[in-house]
């Protein structure tokens, strides 16, 4: 049972193409992320949604879009790739934000764009 | 401006001896702090968390202190195994203007555990 599944594992795209990255979560959790690891190996928060908000990381381009078909799904549009895109995206889900306690977030495996 | 800082990029350890890895912050409005476990080609995952209005928190092998005024944490693991060799991210939790929570990690430390 994957709790947080991403689809492709590995995608190899040219510059200037539009490419869709897709997430799926299977634990009923009301919140979903997108991270960026970059060369540095830092995970940077992109994304985080629910059915109510969007909040978007201010450094993010506006090449990168989230879109949510329903709750369980949080699939990353990218526009126009370029070659500083290149990096492992990883998508996360949790309950929702604004609830007390130690929250933990579920992550996917990953998905390692190479943008040539 | 690295809010969660991990100095170190690897630790080497022989099985059965304890290991530390270390975070520090320089947030102090973070509440919570978490450490993340991350095997190659899969996503970290959830290891152990800390209030900060503790200065301990134990599970099994892993112990987590956390010295607020020196804003520092570590994460403790007695005895290591061969099997805890991975990356460790420490992670705090802040909350924003929104009322929402969000995280912010560190670099990441690898850990190898020699048998």
């Amino acid at each position: 049972d994957t709790a947080v599944s991403q689809t492709p594992k590995y995608l190899v795209t040219q510059m200037g193409n539009d490419k869709s990255i897709k997430c799926e979560q299977n634990l009923g959790h009301d919140t979903m992320y997108w991270y960026k690891q970059d060369s540095k190996k830092f995970l940077k928060i992109m994304f985080s949604y629910n059915n109510k908000e969007l909040i978007i990381n201010e450094t993010v381009p506006n090449r990168f879009s989230p879109k949510s078909p329903d709750k369980a799904h949080l699939n990353l549009h990218i526009n126009s790739l370029e070659l500083g895109d290149s990096a492992v995206y990883f998508c996360a889900s949790s309950q929702d934000l604004l609830r007390e306690g130690a929250y933990e977030q579920y992550f996917g495996p990953g998905t390692r764009l190479t943008v040539t | 401006d690295q809010q969660v800082k991990q100095n170190s990029p690897s630790l080497s350890v022989q099985e059965g001896r304890i290991s530390i890895l270390n975070c520090d912050y320089t947030n102090s409005m973070f509440d919570y702090f978490l450490w993340y476990k991350k095997y190659p080609a899969e996503g970290p995952t959830f290891l152990i968390s800390i209030s900060s209005i503790k200065d301990k928190n134990e599970d099994g092998r892993f112990t987590v202190f956390l010295n607020k005024s020196a804003k520092h944490l570590s994460l403790h693991i007695v005895p290591s195994q061969p099997g805890d060799s991975a990356v460790y991210f420490c992670a705090a939790r802040a909350i924003m203007d929104t009322g929402r929570r969000a995280l912010t990690f560190g670099s990441g430390t690898r850990l190898q555990v020699q048998p």
